[in-house]
């Protein structure tokens, strides 16, 4: 089945880096996501890495893929007050050949001063 | 602005009511999505469509449905309304195949009274 998993919360100072971690069940995913939501906002995609990647790093974004154990992390370096927010990672559904999106449960993230 | 448009950012209607939210994806997307945001249930993918087409179906209940017109443009009804129908409403688009081309509107918020 489809099914990804985060846990619900983390708190940082601000300057650390934050690391937020997912587990995927899909393994035939071709693409992992990262969103940002902030309050009352809508989802912001943040970055992304294809399947057969282990790394993709964005400016102060690092996106670690481990396949076999089905693990995915996303690391932000230098965290900012701003950063605060919940980050879902998703994985697309495509066993119906819909494409959908499944997402974990998300993860927030508190920056403090 | 992300290039997918959701009418109406706000609604406010009372149980047993019947509500249409509007989403218009990127231009050039086929593929609609539909999630609902709730407190307690994360994001569930509701329903997709792709190029008027019914795709796949996920966690709708029957009192919902959905249609894609030839504009592209999606509705989603919403009837027989309860409390616990109150929720974010996203629309997200892609290109087939989704990608890295999904793209979420800011979403509707859905207060049932």
């Amino acid at each position: 089945g489809e099914d990804v998993e985060q846990s619900l919360f983390l708190s940082v100072r601000e300057g650390d880096s934050s690391v937020i971690n997912c587990t995927y069940t899909d393994s035939s995913s071709t693409y992992l996501y990262w969103y940002k939501q902030e309050p009352g906002a809508g989802l912001q995609l943040l970055t992304y890495i294809f399947s057969n990647m282990d790394m993709k790093q964005d400016q102060r974004l690092t996106v670690l893929l481990n396949k076999k154990d089905k693990h995915l992390s996303l690391r932000i370096a230098d965290t900012q007050t701003g950063d605060s927010a919940i980050y879902f990672c998703a994985e697309v559904g495509g066993m119906d050949s819909s494409y959908k999106l499944i997402f974990g449960s998300g993860t927030r993230l508190l920056v403090r001063p | 602005d992300s290039g997918v448009t959701q009418t109406p950012k706000h609604l406010i209607t009372a149980t047993g009511q019947r509500v249409t939210l509007r989403c218009s994806p990127r231009s050039g997307d086929l593929s609609v999505y539909w999630y609902q945001q709730s407190l307690d249930q994360g994001l569930q993918f509701l329903i997709q469509y792709y190029n008027g087409e019914e795709r796949a179906k996920g966690n709708i209940l029957e009192r919902f449905s959905a249609q894609q017109f030839p504009d592209l443009h999606s509705e989603l009804n919403l009837s027989s309304l309860e409390l616990g129908d109150s929720a974010l409403y996203f629309c997200a688009s892609s290109v087939e195949g989704g990608g890295y081309g999904y793209t979420f509107g800011s979403g509707t918020r859905l207060t049932v009274v």
